[in-house]
Order: C-alpha cells, then structure tokens, then sequence
C-alpha cells in the first residue's frame, strides 16, 4: 500500500510569495495532520482533520497559514504571504480511528522542505 | 495536559554499545506509549508502542517498557548499529484521543 503521500518533496521561493503543499492521505484513514519541525521548535501540530472537517487549528501560527481538505484523499496548506521564518519541515500525517474507536500511530509522509528567502 | 520529557542528545556511542534513551510523561488517566524513529530526510516512523501499564513494546531490537508507577517508557537497546543512527522521539496519545504529544527528539549517532 502507498503511504502518505506529499508534494512536492522541496520548494524554494521568496518572501511574499503565496506557496501551497499538498497532502494525499493512506487510504481508509479518517484523520490528516498536518506538522511544522524546525531545530529551533522542533515538531508542532498546526492542524488535524477528522472526516475532512477541521477540529483543532489552535497550532496554526497565524492568518497567514490555512488548510483545507476537500475530500478525503486530498488536503493543502497554504502559505499567503511567505516570510523567511516559515522556512521548514512540513509533515503531514494520517490515521484511523480502527474498529475499536481508539486511535493509535500516526503514518508520516516524507515531508516538503520549504525555504523561504 | 499532556507532557513528554526526554533525554536531550546528541548521544554518541560505538558500534556494539548499549543503549537507554530515557523518557518520561505526564498525562491523566491510561495514555499510550510510542517510540517514533526519524532517519535522515525522511518523515517519523512508527518504532514500538505499548498500552498499557507493565506492557512492552518491541521492534528490532529495541525495547521499552510502561511503568506507570514511575510515568516512564525509557527505550533500550542492547547493541546498536551504524544504521540506527537516527533521532528518536518518545510520545503519548490520551484514550480515545486523537492527538499525539511528542517529545523534543534524542539525536543518536554510532560510529563504528
């Protein structure tokens, strides 16, 4: 089975433009997040989606930053303006709630290194 | 709320050495109990997890074990190889609940 799937694997641009990352989750799965790592904050949780609805975007820094999740195979983060301090590791994230309605590991795509300059 | 408290790194050791990553948690009730494992330039993996208290979780020759009575899941390793150089991250998940509370990450380096 393909794991989670994100694109693309880097992106450069510069500061002011509008960058957007996209997230294709496994299959069956019914919660996507979506994770900021840098050395300086190490790993933080921007967003999580449970059946392609929202639950908790307290983690998203700020209006700059949006995602969406239109079905449940497809998600973006969205990035409007870009500034040299959003220069990261973007994970994105999936998981299911199984039979038993306990969740339990997360599934990691590679990641998209974004550089801002 | 939740808390993940692990050794800070890097940790260096020889090919062959063994290994403890110590990790320990605050949490309410029964939480689960992960190991992730990040190699270079890739996202984390899934390395052991247990459930519940005095479970041991394990997975290529790592071992960890949930102690509640002293809220620790530290990660062991008796001869570790070039190959699990790698930063290892401990983290917990509350029942029923979806959201996963990661640790800073221990950076480990073998050298042979």
């Amino acid at each position: 089975d393909a794991g989670v799937i994100q694109s693309p694997r880097h992106e450069v641009t510069e500061m002011g433009q509008e960058v957007t990352l996209r997230c294709k989750p496994i299959s069956g799965h019914d919660y996507l997040f979506w994770y900021r790592q840098t050395m300086m904050r190490g790993l933080e949780l921007l967003i999580y989606f449970n059946n392609n609805v929202p639950i908790d975007d307290s983690g998203m820094p700020e209006d700059r930053f949006s995602a969406k999740m239109p079905n449940a195979s497809f998600s973006t983060l969205k990035i409007q303006p870009s500034e040299p301090r959003d220069s990261a590791v973007y994970f994105c994230a999936s998981s299911s709630a199984g039979t038993s309605g306990v969740r339990y590991e997360q599934y990691f795509g590679p990641g998209t290194r974004l550089t801002v300059t | 709320g939740n808390s993940v408290t692990q050794m800070e790194g890097p940790v260096t050791l020889s090919e062959e050495a063994f290994l403890t990553i110590n990790c320990t948690y605050t949490a309410t009730g029964y939480p689960s109990l992960f190991w992730y494992v990040q190699y270079p330039g890739e996202g984390l993996q899934l390395l052991l997890k247990a459930t519940k208290a005095d479970d041991k979780g394990s997975n290529k020759g790592f071992e960890a074990t949930y102690r509640k009575e002293t809220t620790s899941f530290h990660l062991e390793k008796g001869s570790v190889q070039v190959s699990d150089s790698a930063v290892y991250f401990c983290a917990l998940s509350g029942w029923g609940y979806q959201k996963v509370t990661f640790g800073t990450g221990t950076k480990l380096q073998v050298i042979p």
